[in-house]
């Protein structure tokens, strides 16, 4: 059964780095997500991306996360200058076309930052 | 504004037991999906169940079941004869049907512990 998939499962950086998430979704699904969740709280939604391009973003989302399709099959969240509060568990999601779809996750990564 | 709320933080039950999970949603939109995912211990989101705003129908699964309520915006989960690998958080999510991003709105969860 197809999967999405995301690399690293864990990242541990200091304050100040740059850090790339990685996500495979699955291969024939045209939407995808990034949702976060700091520990123990609610998952929240971070953006969607269509068409190579955002459809949605969120308040968190601010000017230092960006999100890009560079190929065909990855899907990359990158965070340019990582704060205390950006730890959480970060997902990727994706679903096909149809209005009807269900958004599938991947496993997430786990982000600590020191 | 889209808002669901899951007033049960945690429950705690022994194996064996029926344990109902609430969740109530709020929307101004007349079409909108509903779901239910699971996060074990080990963290994924694990889909269970979609619902749209026209089928009010309850759903069974096995020992899981599924009981929407439009009159009373709830879209509530029952799992019969509660399991050990049953505990995990469990969340209740919304969003709408049209075409577009859809993006999710999640409770803040419920904590199910099956105790042996």
């Amino acid at each position: 059964e197809p999967e999405v998939t995301q690399t690293p499962s864990h990242q541990v950086t200091q304050m100040g780095q740059e850090v790339i998430l990685r996500c495979v979704p699955i291969s024939n699904h045209l939407y995808f997500y990034w949702y976060r969740q700091i520990l123990g709280q609610k998952v929240e939604f971070l953006v969607s991306f269509y068409n190579n391009e955002i459809s949605e973003k969120s308040e968190i989302f601010d000017d230092q996360f960006s999100v890009e399709r560079p190929d065909g099959s990855n899907f990359t969240l990158k965070i340019r200058s990582t704060k205390l509060e950006d730890s959480a568990m970060y997902f990727c999601a994706s679903r096909g076309a149809s209005g009807k779809e269900t958004q599938y996750f991947g496993p997430g990564t786990r982000l600590l930052v020191l | 504004a889209q808002k669901v709320t899951q007033a049960q933080t945690e429950i705690s039950v022994v194996e064996k037991e029926d344990v109902t999970l609430d969740c109530v949603y709020e929307t101004r939109d007349t079409t909108y999906y509903l779901f239910w995912y699971k996060q074990p211990p080990s963290g994924e989101l694990v889909f269970l169940i979609r619902r749209n705003s026209f089928d009010e129908q309850n759903e069974i699964s096995g020992r899981y079941s599924w009981n929407f309520q439009k009159s009373t915006s709830s879209f509530n989960f029952t799992i019969t004869a509660s399991q050990v690998v049953d505990s995990a958080v469990y969340f209740c999510a919304l969003s709408y049907l049209l075409q577009g991003a859809q993006k999710l709105v999640f409770g803040q969860g419920t904590r199910l512990t099956i105790n042996p």
